[in-house]
């Protein structure tokens, strides 16, 4: 079974521009949540999608968007790029399942903001 | 979620057992320990996880005591490419924490040939 994956690997952006990561969950994988890492903040909750409804937020603000389509792919957008916002992007999905609560993370797309 | 505590970095001597503490002694009774691991350049990878029983499988083992007040992950015969920050997280299982695991700095475990 393949795992999460997520593109691009690498994205290298200018300020004032916005991005748009890409996430393919694991096969029958309906959930994909989102976290961002920074070396001073480490690994931070950004959102969580299912069945193409955002059902948990993390504390970022509105330039951090996301959506998810009905084949469970999912997107996350971040618009009016930052310097802080360089950061290794990572995208996770779970099984189904009541409780199920085994995340499976992609390898994650390093933005570079300049 | 309970906030959990872990030293900043561990050494191993491969092919020893690696004992990595964590102390969550704010934990509810419905609240569930958590191990991950984060493998320089890859996501975290998910270990093991546990409510009160000692738990085991393929990769590893986790203690819990008896007043769940603190855990140890053990990898049984430690491996060069165990080298990795291990993370140790406690929350409920299921409820509207939809996806959402809060992860603290973790244990820096170097494993030395």
């Amino acid at each position: 079974k393949a795992g999460v994956t997520q593109t691009p690997r690498y994205l290298i952006k200018t300020r004032g521009q916005q991005v748009t990561l890409s996430c393919s969950p694991i096969s029958g994988h309906r959930s994909v949540s989102w976290y961002q890492q920074t070396p001073g903040q480490g690994l931070q909750f950004l959102f969580e999608y299912f069945s193409e409804t955002q059902r948990n937020k993390g504390n970022f603000p509105g330039r951090f968007s996301g959506r998810q389509f009905s084949n469970s792919r999912s997107e996350m957008n971040v618009s009016t790029l930052e310097l802080g916002d360089s950061a290794l992007y990572l995208c996770a999905s779970r099984p189904p399942g009541q409780g199920s609560e085994k995340l499976f993370f992609g390898s994650g797309t390093q933005l570079s903001v300049l | 979620d309970a906030k959990t505590t872990q030293p900043t970095s561990m050494d191993c001597a491969e092919g020893r057992a690696a004992n990595l503490p964590c102390n969550h002694s704010t934990i509810s009774g419905n609240e569930y320990v958590y191990w991950y691991r984060q493998i320089h350049s890859q996501g975290p990878q998910y270990i093991i996880h546990g409510l009160k029983n000692n738990e085991t499988n393929e990769m590893a083992s986790l203690i819990i005591t008896e007043d769940r007040k603190s855990s140890t992950l053990i990898l049984p015969h430690a491996t060069l490419r165990d080298t990795a920050v291990y993370y140790c997280i406690v929350r409920v299982l299921g409820g509207t924490s939809y996806g959402k695991l809060t992860f603290g700095q973790g244990t820096i475990l170097t494993v030395h040939p």
